[in-house]
């Protein structure tokens, strides 16, 4: 079974504070790596995707890969309340269908 | 642009019953999928369709679950019969190319 591994958290922050989300994967073949968001009662909503290493950012949210390592990362700068959610990682070797992790749990505290 | 369409939204039947939801896909999306997500855990794929073509369905309890999608547009997946552990909310997901994946918002089950 190809695995994608998450703290579950909750990882609480104050406003303001970076939070520091991470995910590992099993899978060796893996092309490509997403975040997604998903607010208590909601669908999952597309944050980033990466595919190469390094980083990749988007407004407040970067997203890191190391495929050495098989460790993916996201980073929100300035959180804010509404960041409070679950996050998801998901790996694809595909792009298409996705294996996702169990996700953290975030809450950003005023 | 409307989003996926799923329905019904919540559902609750007892064990050994059947049941079936319908999945309507963003328009021009060739390929749509099935996602299991159980309380506390991320979805699980259960089937990826490519036009009405299944491209991969390793991870669908075949003895109890089926899936169609008649003339590549909408979908339905059934279970038959239900047991207790399917009590999940089932999302449908569509994508027109890769990287990109649009989710519903998911048909709550509770099997009693």
């Amino acid at each position: 079974q190809k695995e994608v591994e998450q703290n579950s958290g909750p990882l609480s922050v104050p406003e303001g504070a970076i939070a520091s989300l991470n995910c590992t994967y099993s899978d060796r073949g893996s092309q490509s790596f997403f975040w997604y968001r998903q607010y208590s009662g909601k669908s999952p909503e597309l944050i980033m995707f990466i595919y190469s290493n390094g980083d990749k950012e988007d407004g407040r949210f970067t997203a890191q890969l190391n495929k050495a390592s098989q460790y993916v990362s996201l980073l929100i700068r300035d959180s804010q309340p509404s960041d409070s959610a679950t996050y998801l990682c998901a790996v694809s070797n595909s792009g298409y269908a996705l294996n996702f992790g169990k996700g953290t749990s975030l809450l950003v505290t005023p | 642009e409307a989003g996926v369409a799923q329905s019904p939204r919540y559902k609750i039947i007892e064990k050994r019953q059947s049941v079936a939801f319908w999945c309507n896909p963003i328009s021009g999306h060739a390929t749509l999928y099935w996602y299991q997500q159980i309380l506390g855990q991320g979805p699980k794929l259960l089937i990826q369709f490519q036009n009405n073509g299944v491209v991969d369905d390793s991870q669908l309890p075949k003895d109890r679950f089926s899936a169609e999608r008649l003339k590549g547009v909408d979908s339905t997946l059934k279970i038959q019969p239900a047991k207790l552990e399917d009590s999940a909310v089932y999302l449908c997901a569509s994508s027109s190319r890769v990287y990109e994946q649009y989710f519903g918002p998911g048909t709550r089950l509770t099997v009693t």
